[in-house]
């Protein structure tokens, strides 16, 4: 069975930093490019990064752009998004989410359950 | 970017028909036929329902279709039943090789 495994969330003051995990279990990881989905309390989705299937090409949302990094290590068939100096803005459930093949993740057909980011003081 | 326009509801008797719309531009809707669909239930994580504007992922019903028209993208749903209400999203690949979604637009089966 395909599953996605978000971990990682948490309360963090504005300005801190948080790292993500997406543990992938189920389907050839490296063969798929990834991305990080995320959703505010009441609001609507927001993509916010994704990569490749090797980690050669990384994209990101203009909101996170020299915030937030995205990087994969396929030999442990795990997705990581660094966040830093998060902003009350950035609380949301983020989802890890599965692209079609190697390079296409404008679909995303699997989802993880996700995992809580709360920035406050 | 800006969201894809969505209306924020809409609904539907069972039995009937729906139609959500998915409005872009030429630089993102009109622009691709990448174009996805998702619904989503309270407290759930999203579920592809229609992917490239109008396919159907294995295990989809075939009560759910999808089209595109110039920068609007449309997703049918015919023979409403009780379970398809839920929040239903678009999302398009765009020029600046990224993913942008739609506001949303919560369906009620009345």
């Amino acid at each position: 069975e395909v599953q996605l495994l978000e971990s990682g969330g948490g309360l963090v003051q504005p300005g801190g930093s948080l790292r993500l995990s997406c543990a992938a279990s189920g389907f050839t990881f490296s063969n798929y490019a990834m991305s990080w989905v995320r959703q505010a309390p009441g609001k609507g989705l927001e993509w916010v990064s994704a990569i490749s299937g090797r980690g050669g090409n990384t994209y990101f949302a203009d909101s996170v752009k020299g915030r937030f990094t995205i990087s994969r290590d396929n030999s442990k068939n795990t997705l990581f998004l660094q966040m830093n100096s998060l902003r009350a803005e950035d609380t949301a459930v983020f989802y890890c989410a599965k692209g079609f093949n190697w390079m296409d993740y404008y679909g995303m057909d699997v989802w993880g359950q996700g995992t809580t980011v709360t920035v406050s003081s | 970017q800006s969201a894809l326009t969505q209306p924020a509801s809409v609904s539907g008797s069972p039995g009937q028909s729906i139609t959500i719309s998915c409005t872009g531009t030429s630089s993102d809707v009109g622009g691709y036929n990448y174009v996805s669909w998702y619904q989503q239930h309270p407290g759930k994580a999203p579920k592809l329902m229609i992917y490239d504007v109008s396919n159907r992922p294995s295990g989809v019903s075939n009560r759910f279709s999808g089209s595109k028209s110039g920068n609007t993208a449309s997703l049918t749903i015919s023979g409403l039943q009780a379970e398809d209400e839920a929040d239903y999203y678009c999302s398009s690949y765009t020029s600046s090789n990224t993913v942008v979604f739609g506001g949303g637009t919560k369906l009620t089966v009345l």
